[in-house]
């Protein structure tokens, strides 16, 4: 399997722009976990899907964030309008919500805003 | 709410020396523990994790047990190499499938 993809690796944007991230699970999994981290914040979960519906968005910082599944081997998290204190790597991971069953992370998405 | 604390970092040692890195938890019920590593670059992956009180995870020379009595996860290895340098994790995880909560990352460097 090729893991959990996210794209892209890398994102330079200027403030006020819209930011797009994506990522594809693990195929099967059907749980999918949105983080965010950084040096101040550490790690910081903002969203998790289970069967694709959101079950706790608690961590979404405020209403420029946003994320969907539209299907099992698919979510995007969008930032509309993006800002300097926003920049992050942001991971996606993903399990089977069976079991203890261990979360597989992507390789993240480094956003830098300026 | 339920909450992880890991010893602050970075831990700073010499190949071949012993590592232990403490992490306790605060959780109502039995959550399951885990340690993530986190090498530079790139994501998060599963070292270790221990479901019920007094478990052991194990996984290439690292160890911790799933102490209910002191809601202790601490890590351990007997001999680190240069290879472990990284920034490692301690997660609590409450029922099947569910978020994990994290520890704020201890970072780890060995020198030769």
């Amino acid at each position: 399997d090729a893991g959990v993809i996210q794209s892209p690796r890398h994102e330079v944007t200027e403030m006020g722009q819209e930011v797009t991230l994506r990522c594809k699970p693990i195929s099967g999994h059907n749980s999918l976990f949105w983080y965010r981290q950084t040096m101040m914040r550490g790690l910081e979960l903002l969203i998790y899907f289970n069967n694709n519906v959101p079950i706790d968005d608690s961590g979404m910082p405020e209403d420029r964030f946003s994320a969907k599944m539209p299907n099992a081997s698919f979510s995007t998290l969008k930032i509309q309008p993006s800002e300097p204190r926003d920049s992050a790597v942001y991971f996606c991971a993903s399990s089977f919500n069976r079991g203890p069953s261990e979360q597989y992370f992507g390789p993240g998405t480094r956003l830098t805003v300026t | 709410g339920d909450s992880v604390t890991q010893m602050e970092g970075p831990v700073t040692l010499s190949e071949e020396a012993f590592l232990t890195i403490n992490c306790t938890y605060t959780a109502t019920g039995y959550p399951s523990l885990f340690w993530y590593v986190q090498y530079p670059g790139e994501g998060l992956q599963l070292l270790l994790k221990a479901t019920k009180a007094d478990d052991k995870g194990s996984n290439k020379g690292f160890e911790a047990t799933y102490r209910k009595e002191t809601t202790s996860f601490h890590l351990e290895k007997g001999s680190v190499q240069v290879s472990d340098s990284a920034v490692y994790f301690c997660a609590l995880r409450q029922g099947q499938g569910g978020k994990l909560i994290f520890g704020q990352g201890t970072e780890l460097s060995v020198k030769p």
